[in-house]
């Protein structure tokens, strides 16, 4: 089975303060992706990656950066966190889609709460 | 412009019976994918099912199917003899294009919760 973890289910941070999510996955998948999740508003994408050390923004980027060192490895980072960064953080892989038929499968989540 | 709706934020369903969950999609581009997706409480994403755009049959896994409009750009959830189990929430959403890079991006929707009563 596939398996995509994130290393915090959930995260209270501080407004201003650096926060890393990390998220590893085990299919050697190309792609990487992270989604913000907030009610009434599904997914949005906020950066994707389909190779080490390429990135792609997606619809939200603003506030966030990322990081892709390794194949199995994909890094959320907010610089500078704000309260209206609260929010469910999902990470996901696939493989290159040749065909649009390739899922993408998802870790568990962080719950980020920025006081 | 919403390229994914779900009109339905919530509903309530007595267990057993049948429940369809709506989604309506907006693209230009005839070669497209579209997914069902579930979320427990637990917050993991669960792939439920999936309808290509050339597609000629709809698409069925176990008790989902997708009941595929194409000409009304409608893709509907049906959950046969509903289970205490899929309470829940469901995304639905599309992917355009076929490919690497860009093409690798899914649009979901903002999602139904669904709520199955004993």
């Amino acid at each position: 089975d596939v398996k995509v973890t994130q290393s915090s289910r959930y995260l209270v941070k501080r407004t201003g303060e650096k926060v890393f999510l990390e998220c590893v996955q085990d299919m050697d998948h190309e792609n990487m992706f992270w989604y913000r999740q907030d009610p009434g508003l599904g997914l949005r994408l906020i950066y994707f990656s389909y190779d080490v050390k390429m990135k792609e923004k997606g619809d939200i980027p603003e506030g966030y950066s990322v990081s892709r060192e390794k194949k199995e490895r994909f890094s959320l980072i907010l610089e500078s966190a704000s309260t209206n960064q609260t929010s469910m953080y999902l990470c996901a892989s696939s493989r290159p889609t040749g065909q649009s038929t390739d899922t993408q499968y998802f870790g568990p989540g962080t719950r980020l709460t920025v006081l | 412009a919403q390229k994914i709706t779900q009109t339905q934020p919530g509903m309530f369903v007595q267990e057993k019976e049948a429940v369809t969950l709506d989604c309506t999609y907006d693209t230009s581009d005839p070669s497209y994918g579209l997914f069902w997706y579930k979320q427990p409480s637990s917050g993991e994403m669960i792939f439920l099912i999936y309808q290509g755009s050339y597609d000629q049959q709809n698409a069925t896994e176990g008790r989902y199917s997708l009941n595929f409009q194409k000409a009304r750009k409608s893709a509907n959830l049906v959950i046969s003899a509903s289970q205490l189990g899929d309470s829940a929430m469901y995304f639905c959403a599309m992917r355009e294009g076929l490919g690497y890079s860009s093409a690798s991006k899914i649009i979901f929707g903002s999602g139904t919760r669904l709520s199955i009563r004993p």
